[in-house]
């Protein structure tokens, strides 16, 4: 049972290099998400899309771009890295609809040096 | 705007002790509500959620939560904490007919023997 699979798993990345984080589900869902996890602040919604087709701004989306590729992809690209995205990235995908459950990936652990 | 507060960064109980996570919300509507936990490395895992049907809700691994709406909370319970429950607990809310979760800042549970 895959799931919501992310890659990579980790990344050490220096200071204004770029990067693509890919996240792929094989639940049939329509919504995506990404999430960021930063001690003591929680996880934070980045970017959402909630269909293919279809992508908007979350709490904190600068300095990200988001891709739906397909229904199942749903890639996140940090275009010129900063120490300040040094975090812990989430995946998930839902069904559609409130109150459905988030299913969350394993998580890609990111180094800005 | 939604939200929800986690009081304690951290708790610690014995084993077998009685544990008790304290989430309050903020909404001017309806909202659904959740448990997730995360183990060390891992993401994250849906305990269980508040749908507005029943206000006592039970989740896996013999965890429960109560919805007050006159309290505006949702306190996650466990009557017998086990070695294995020692993990981080995010509270988080979703607001009637929307998707997005907004997470609280966690509680990290510490189970001595």
């Amino acid at each position: 049972n895959a799931g919501v699979t992310q890659t990579p798993k980790f990344q050490v990345l220096k200071t204004g290099q770029s990067m693509t984080l890919q996240c792929a589900q094989d639940m049939n869902h329509n919504s995506m998400y990404w999430y960021r996890q930063d001690p003591g602040m929680g996880l934070r919604l980045i970017y959402y899309s909630a269909s293919e087709g279809t992508t908007d701004k979350g709490e904190v989306p600068n300095g990200y771009n988001v891709s739906r590729l397909n229904k199942r992809e749903f890639s996140l690209r940090l275009e010129s890295a900063a120490p300040s995205q040094t975090s812990v990235y989430f995946c998930a995908s839902s069904e559609s609809g409130s109150g459905n459950t988030i299913y969350f990936g394993e998580g890609s652990w990111l180094t800005v040096v | 705007a939604q939200s929800v507060t986690q009081l304690g960064s951290h708790v610690s109980v014995s084993e077998g002790a009685l544990v008790l996570l304290r989430c309050n919300y903020s909404s001017s509507v309806p909202p659904y509500l959740f448990w997730y936990v995360q183990y060390p490395n891992q993401g994250l895992q849906l305990l269980l959620k508040y749908t507005s049907a029943a206000t006592l809700v039970k989740g896996i691994n013999g965890f429960e939560a109560e919805f007050k709406k006159s309290e505006t909370s949702f306190h996650l319970t466990k009557p017998s904490a086990h070695m294995s429950d020692a993990a981080e607990y995010f509270c988080a809310v979703s607001p009637s007919g929307f998707q997005k979760l907004v997470f609280g800042t966690g509680t990290r549970l510490l189970v001595s023997p």
